[in-house]
Formats: structure tokens, sequence, C-alpha cells
């Protein structure tokens, strides 16, 4: 198994810009996520979804979009990229979403909008 | 006020020390909580999940819980450089979504 896979790995993007952050699991997981890190601020939940067509707001949702037609792949859309979306970005999935269900991680994507 | 608070660090120690990480947090809701190995430039793992009060050991870490005084904290005994990466606590109560403190950055030095 590849666990959870991000592309690409590094980004600079151009204020204005447009991108899409890559998702893929393959351990049939129902639930995946994509947050985000920034230095000293730990991780913060930007959308997640609970399934093949359903998708729900995290606590920092604006200036990016997400779809899951599959239960395999997560996409992370970002439209009129600005410096305030510089980050690092993780997906992560879990088969449910219990309090004592792991979340397993992909290895990020940096991601430098200037 | 963060609803949970992790004190980033960094913390530099000697190879085999005792090392000691904790958070603390304000939503008494929260059962569930977990500590996260992240590498540099890597994503975080899952190293420790400990639910309620109580303590729960996995060889070298040991993972406490004190819910009366809204605290948690991670040992890891005889530390080695291996051990060099930030350890991020999350919590949840029966929502399943998690809340990250900050990281605290540990360094053992050789």
């Amino acid at each position: 198994n590849a666990g959870v896979t991000q592309t690409p790995k590094f980004r600079i993007l151009k204020i204005g810009q447009s991108m899409t952050l890559q998702c893929a699991q393959d351990m049939n997981h129902n639930y995946m996520y994509w947050y985000r890190q920034d230095p000293g601020m730990g991780l913060k939940l930007i959308y997640y979804s609970v399934g093949a067509g359903i998708t729900d707001k995290g606590e920092v949702p604006n200036g990016y979009n997400v779809s899951r037609s599959t239960t395999e792949d997560f996409p992370l859309r970002l439209e009129l990229a600005a410096p305030s979306q510089t980050s690092v970005y993780f997906c992560a999935s879990s088969l449910q979403r219990g309090g004592g269900e792991t979340q397993y991680f992909g290895p990020g994507t940096r991601l430098l909008v200037l | 006020q963060k609803e949970v608070e992790q004190d980033p660090g960094p913390l530099s120690v000697p190879e085999g020390a005792i090392v000691s990480l904790n958070c603390t947090y304000s939503n008494s809701a929260f059962q569930y909580f977990m500590w996260y190995r992240q590498y540099s430039r890597k994503g975080p793992e899952l190293l420790m999940y400990t639910y309620s009060s109580g303590n729960k050991e996995d060889g070298r870490f040991t993972a406490q819980v004190d819910k009366s005084s809204k605290y948690i904290s991670l040992f890891i005994r005889d530390s080695q450089p291996s051990d060099s990466a930030t350890y991020l606590c999350a919590m949840t109560g029966n929502t399943g979504k998690l809340i990250f403190g900050q990281g605290t950055t540990l360094q053992v030095k050789p």
C-alpha cells in the first residue's frame, strides 16, 4: 500500500494564479481531510469528506474548494492564490471519524505564493 | 484563548534523557487524546492514543491524561537522536474533529 500520496511536493504560485493539489489514498478509507500547517500554528482543517460526493467545511475554508468524485481521490483547488495561502498542505484519511480513529497523513505539499 | 495550548520549544536534551512534553486544553468535551510525531518535511504519524484519563505505555513512550486538570503529557525514556522531531498533541470529542496543538520541536543530541 502506498497509503496517502500527494502531488506536487512543492510549488511556487504568483498572486492570482490557480492550482489543484492532488491527494489519493489506497486504503479504501471513507473519510478524507485537508489541513494546512503554518509555522508555530499546528494544523488547521480546511475541508473534509465523508465519502464520494459529500464534502464539508472545516475551520479555514475560505479561498479553497474541494470535490470528491471517487473514494480514492480528494483534490484541493486554490482559486486566485494569495500570499496568506503560503503554507504546507497535508491530506489525511481515516476509515471512520470517531474519536479513536487514526488519521493517516500524506507527505505534504509546500506552497509558496509570491 | 486557544482550545489546545502547547509550548513550541525548541527543546534540546542529551541522548538518554527523559523528555516530558505537555499540552493543556480548555474544552471539557474532549475524550480522545493523541500524540503525533512529525519528522522534518514529513507528514504527522500517530504515536500514541489514549481514551479519557489515565496512563498508556508503549515501549519508551508513556502518555498521561489528567482530565480534571485538562492536562496531557508524553514522556520519552532513554531518548535517542532518532526521536528528534516535532510532537503534536491532538484531541477530540465525539465529533471526531481533531484539534491540534502547535507542536513542540525536540532535538536529542548524541
